[in-house]
Order: structure tokens, then sequence, then C-alpha cells
């Protein structure tokens, strides 16, 4: 079955720093999501992705981030000066067109520390 | 913007019996309410998912219900077994839009 997947896995790095999150989602899928996760919090919406452009935000995803799709199969957050408060688990999902209301799959996560 | 309201934070139930999760959502154009289970340090996975078009929506073990009047779903877990252990999320969505997550039930099966 097909899956979302994530790199890196664990990604450690200093605060002010830049940080790539990857993600590779279904292949037939349109629509692209990050979410991040504080441990022990619930799940926040950060930005969705449709046909190359942003279609939502959430106030958090401020101008310290961009998202991107290079290429036909990889998409990517970046997170341009880290800030200890990013430190989190990062999931991007992804979802395709069926019937009007998609679900939506999770990739593994990144798990983000800022020290 | 939507708010989705999850309770308990914690439930703790004996093997065999039930669990039931409630959530309330803010949003009338809300038109679909995911159900999520994670296990520590892992994903989110999609146990189960209901239309708004649908009142009750089962999966062997699983069923939720959906009171659109009153803007509540639930999640009914029968004959709980320990590997049913984990944190459940509900959540609401628009159709082609963010998920927005409830702030999610420990379950905890006693053997």
């Amino acid at each position: 079955e097909p899956e979302v997947t994530q790199t890196p896995s664990h990604q450690v790095t200093q605060m002010g720093q830049e940080v790539i999150l990857r993600c590779v989602p279904i292949s037939n899928h349109l629509y692209f999501y990050w979410y991040r996760q504080i441990l022990g919090q619930k799940v926040e919406f950060l930005v969705s992705f449709y046909n190359n452009e942003i279609s939502e935000k959430s106030e958090i995803f401020d101008d310290q981030f961009s998202v991107e799709r290079p290429d036909g199969s990889n998409f990517t957050l970046k997170i341009r000066s880290t800030k200890l408060e990013d430190s989190a688990m990062y999931f991007c999902a992804s979802s395709e067109l069926a019937g009007g209301i998609e679900t939506q799959y999770f990739g593994p996560g990144t798990r983000l520390l800022v020290l | 913007g939507e708010n989705v309201e999850q309770h308990p934070s914690t439930l703790s139930v004996q093997e065999g019996d039930s669990a039931v999760i409630k959530c309330t959502y803010s949003d009338s154009a809300s038109n679909y309410f995911p159900w999520y289970k994670q296990e520590l340090g892992k994903r989110p996975q999609l146990i189960i998912d209901i239309r708004s078009n649908v009142g009750e929506k089962k999966d062997q073990r699983i069923a939720v219900t959906l009171n659109k009047t009153a803007k509540h779903f639930s999640l009914h877990i029968t004959e709980t077994q320990p590997e049913d252990s984990a944190v459940y999320f509900c959540a609401a969505s628009m159709s082609a839009s963010k998920i927005i997550f409830g702030s999610g039930t420990r379950l905890s099966i006693r053997p």
C-alpha cells in the first residue's frame, strides 16, 4: 500500500539555522499539507498546497516558513531561521480528490529539535 | 475558525469493555470527520471517518456517530483489546481543506 514518506526522521539544529524537511506524497495525490505536533500536544495545521501554490495557511505559518514542490515527487517545508519553539514533530500529509472530500494520509514525521 | 473540543483527555477501561470518546465542533460548514489513532512516536493513523451526509458508520469493533444539529460526534470501541491503547484524535474538516484536530484522548486498556 502506498505511503507518504518523510526525511529525515530526526533533525537537530542550532537556533537561527535553516532546515529543510522533505516529503514524498502518495503519487496520485493532488493536495499536500504540513502539520506540526509539539510534544504531548495535538496536531496543528500549518499549510496546504494545491496546484503548485499555497491554498491555505495558519497563523503559525509566518514568514520564516515556506513550502515548495521542486519536482514531480518532493514536497518540502523550509524553516529559515529556527527558534527554540519550532522544536516539534512535523508531519506531511497528502490526499486525492475523491467524491469532493479528501482523506488525508500522514507521513511518519520528522522530529525537529532546535538547540 | 473551526474549533474541536474532545473529552475525556484520558480514559482507562477494562479489557473487553467499551470505550467512548466524544467531540464537538463549532463550524457548521465542516463536512468531514476523521478519527486518528496515534501510538507513541508514530504518525496519526486514520481508523475511521464519517461524512456529514451520514449519521453513523461502523467498521468491525469501531463505530462513529454524528449529530449535525448538535455538532457532536463520537467514537465507540467495543470489546477493547490491549492493542487499542493509544492516543485518539477526533478532527473536523471541510472539503480539500485543513484538518482541525481535537486535543486527544489517551486510552489505556487494563488487562
